[in-house]
């Protein structure tokens, strides 16, 4: 079955502290992985997509990466604009021709100035 | 340009009615998908229309159901709600069936009370 983890669940980091966000999955025959930002109470705004391992797709201080099991998002000198949740999707293949994305359950992160 | 457009932003219904969400696509699109989403968990795949035709569907209860329109936008009709159905729901487009990103409406928020 496919599936998204992602950790850690709440990230509260001082303005300037650089991290990363992880994302593990499992899926059959990989389409793409998404990264998108939530703010409360809105739709999610879509960041980035990864295609095939060892990819990377950098914007502003976000920078994605992709592995075979994972994807991480390192969030390099944040601000406390960067505070939102993050989540991550996996589109599979196999025999479907589906559009579905699966979703991890969001990774928090609160930035303080 | 416009993006994906829902309509209404937030509902109040009572248990036992029926609801309709709305959903206008970014021009172009040909895909719409809808998704539920709980307070603190990621976005639940509901359905998928390419072309009108429906190219899949999540593990949600018949008293789901949706169309695709000629000009690509979308309802998602559920019958009979339910206290569990309050959520926020999401619309995304896409350009394609599958493998490219998808690109979501700020939600319809559903309160049952």
């Amino acid at each position: 079955e496919d599936q998204v983890t992602q950790s850690p669940e709440a990230l509260r980091l001082q303005e300037g502290e650089s991290s990363s966000l992880n994302c593990s999955y499992t899926v059959s025959g990989l389409r793409g992985l998404f990264w998108y930002r939530q703010d409360p109470g809105k739709g999610p705004e879509f960041l980035f997509t990864l295609y095939s391992a060892g990819e990377e797709k950098e914007k502003e201080r976000l920078k994605a990466t992709l592995t075979k099991k994972e994807s991480f998002l390192h969030i390099t000198a944040p601000k406390p604009e960067d505070s939102a949740t993050y989540l991550c999707a996996v589109q599979g293949g196999g025999s479907s021709n589906t559009g579905k994305l699966i979703f991890g359950q969001g990774t928090t992160l609160q930035v303080k100035p | 340009d416009a993006g994906v457009t829902q309509s209404p932003t937030h509902l109040i219904k009572t248990r036992g009615q029926h609801v309709t969400l709305r959903c206008s696509p970014i021009s172009g699109h040909k895909s719409v998908s809808w998704y539920q989403q709980v307070l603190g968990q990621g976005p639940q795949f509901i359905f998928q229309y390419y072309e009108k035709e429906e190219r899949g569907r999540g593990n949600f209860p018949d008293r789901f159901s949706a169309r695709q329109f000629p000009n690509y936008s979308s309802e998602l009709n559920v019958n009979a709600l339910l206290l569990g159905d309050s959520a926020l729901y999401l619309c995304a487009s896409s350009p394609q069936g599958f493998g490219s990103e998808a690109f979501f409406g700020q939600g319809t928020r559903l309160t049952v009370v």
